[in-house]
């Protein structure tokens, strides 16, 4: 089983949806991240979190860390939001574990 | 604020040739990562390095080695290049402090071809 899991692997969505991508994790941790990727493009972070929820935009994270698990909303979607989105923990920075990524594709 | 830059950004290599991905960064982190991304797998770590002076093998070592020249440089190199190691390459840099945030900040990546 991998340390951190994500869901869904593929998600479609028309633009204006809500979309919530999930992630889980076995392990201790001292902070979660949530990186965007964009196709052919660079890895660039969008939260880092530790207990509750954060919100950028149309952007929000939250984590349970009882439950060991985080969700990535995304309201009012658009195609610029088209990427892959990947979770990753960490236990005070001295190594981090990247879940597989989630593709999203929000069509027109 | 150039943030982390590694070079090259594509490379194509013949099987047995070596090289060296260079990575830098202008942030002060002392903790600096070398990282491999495959189609359908994440991002895997090949070496870490926690402070200048010292590294560490991560997941996926074999066939590498790296240098943290100071706190700024962290390298990459294929001494004998082989077709597995086609991928494309991610420097990335933090800093865990009280006064920090701990972000992850990563290069633009370099694609390697290996024939």
């Amino acid at each position: 089983k991998n340390e951190v899991e994500q869901s869904p692997q593929n998600l479609t969505a028309q633009e204006g949806e809500f979309i919530t991508i999930n992630c889980s994790y076995s392990v201790g941790i001292s902070a979660l991240h949530w990186l965007q990727q964009h196709p052919g493009g660079g890895i660039v972070s969008l939260f880092m979190l530790s207990s509750g929820k954060k919100k950028h935009g149309r952007l929000i994270a939250t984590i349970n860390i009882q439950e060991k698990h985080s969700s990535l909303h995304i309201t009012a979607s658009h195609p610029r939001d088209s990427a892959v989105y990947i979770c990753a923990v960490t236990n005070y920075g001295q190594n981090f574990v990247f879940g597989p990524g989630t593709r999203l594709s929000v069509l027109p | 604020n150039a943030g982390v830059t590694q070079t090259p950004k594509f490379q194509v290599l013949k099987t047995g040739q070596s090289m060296t991905l260079q990575c830098a960064q202008d942030m002060n982190h002392n903790s600096m990562y070398w990282y491999r991304q495959d189609p359908g797998m994440g991002l895997r770590l090949i070496y870490y390095s926690a402070s200048e002076g010292t590294t560490d093998k991560g997941e996926v070592p074999n066939g590498y080695n790296v240098s943290r020249l100071n706190k700024r440089e962290f390298s990459l190199r294929l001494e004998s290049a082989a077709p597995s190691q086609t991928s494309v390459y991610f420097c990335a840099s933090s800093e865990y402090s009280p006064s920090n945030t701990g972000e992850l900040f990563f290069g633009e990546g370099s694609r390697l071809t290996v024939l």
